[in-house]
């Protein structure tokens, strides 16, 4: 099975911060790779897919990339909103469809 | 607007079953491709079982013989029969949608709000 490691497991910063969260993955997985956002009490959002695939829903400070085996995700000016949990999953090949163990992004 | 609405969760004693549904609107769960996914108490989320298109199934490591998915066509619903419960699978369980012909590499792309199953004695 696949095994997705993202880095770090939390991190604190201000409003209008740039942030970067990295996963990587325990084999190549080409651009089978997407971000999603989970805030308490509700759905799971994708923000990314594909590695770097821009959702129109999803604001343009989300941005993705990557290929292989490493691939991160940047929040371009962090906004009060977007505190909350950070999964990557990859959808290569045949399932488990693992997901990395998250990033809390949290207000400094 | 395209939906997916879970029902069917509750207490359930160790050893026992429980199944739930998942409702879907605004796509056909005969073509997309449909999972469960969960989330522990202050765990992470974590990918339990999909259904494709064709009707093949692959489940975790972890239910795999325990938690059957299928599907009811006729109703648009994905059904997730649980046996075997233990401590383990308490969680929100999470029905989702992979989008055929979305060409997004198959990301999880609609998502339902969750039910919640608690085993506990």
């Amino acid at each position: 099975d696949i095994q997705l490691t993202q880095s770090p497991s939390s991190l604190s910063a201000f409003v209008g911060d740039t942030v970067t969260i990295t996963c990587r993955a325990s084999q190549s997985i080409g651009t089978y790779l997407h971000w999603y956002q989970l805030k308490p009490g509700k759905a799971p959002k994708v923000l990314i897919y594909g590695a770097s695939g821009f959702l129109r829903e999803v604001p343009s400070r989300f941005s993705g990339s990557g290929s292989g085996t490493e691939f991160t995700l940047t929040i371009s000016g962090l906004q009060p909103d977007d505190f909350a949990t950070y999964y990557c999953q990859h959808t290569y090949r045949t399932p488990p469809w693992t997901f990395g163990q998250g990033t809390k992004v949290e207000v400094k | 607007e395209v939906q997916l609405v879970e029902s069917g969760g509750g207490l359930v004693q160790p050893g026992g079953s429980l199944t739930l549904s998942c409702a879907a609107s605004g796509l056909s769960v005969r073509s997309s491709y449909m999972n469960w996914v969960r989330q522990a108490p202050g765990k992470g989320l974590e990918w339990v079982s999909v259904i494709y298109p064709n009707g093949d199934t692959h489940s975790a490591d972890s239910v795999k013989g325990r938690f059957t998915i299928s599907r009811l066509s006729a109703q648009n619903k994905v059904r997730f029969q649980m046996n075997s419960l233990g401590t383990d699978d308490t969680a929100v369980y999470f029905c989702t949608a992979i989008i055929a012909g979305a060409d997004h590499y198959y990301s999880l792309d609609v998502w339902g709000q969750g039910t919640t199953v608690t085993v506990s004695s």
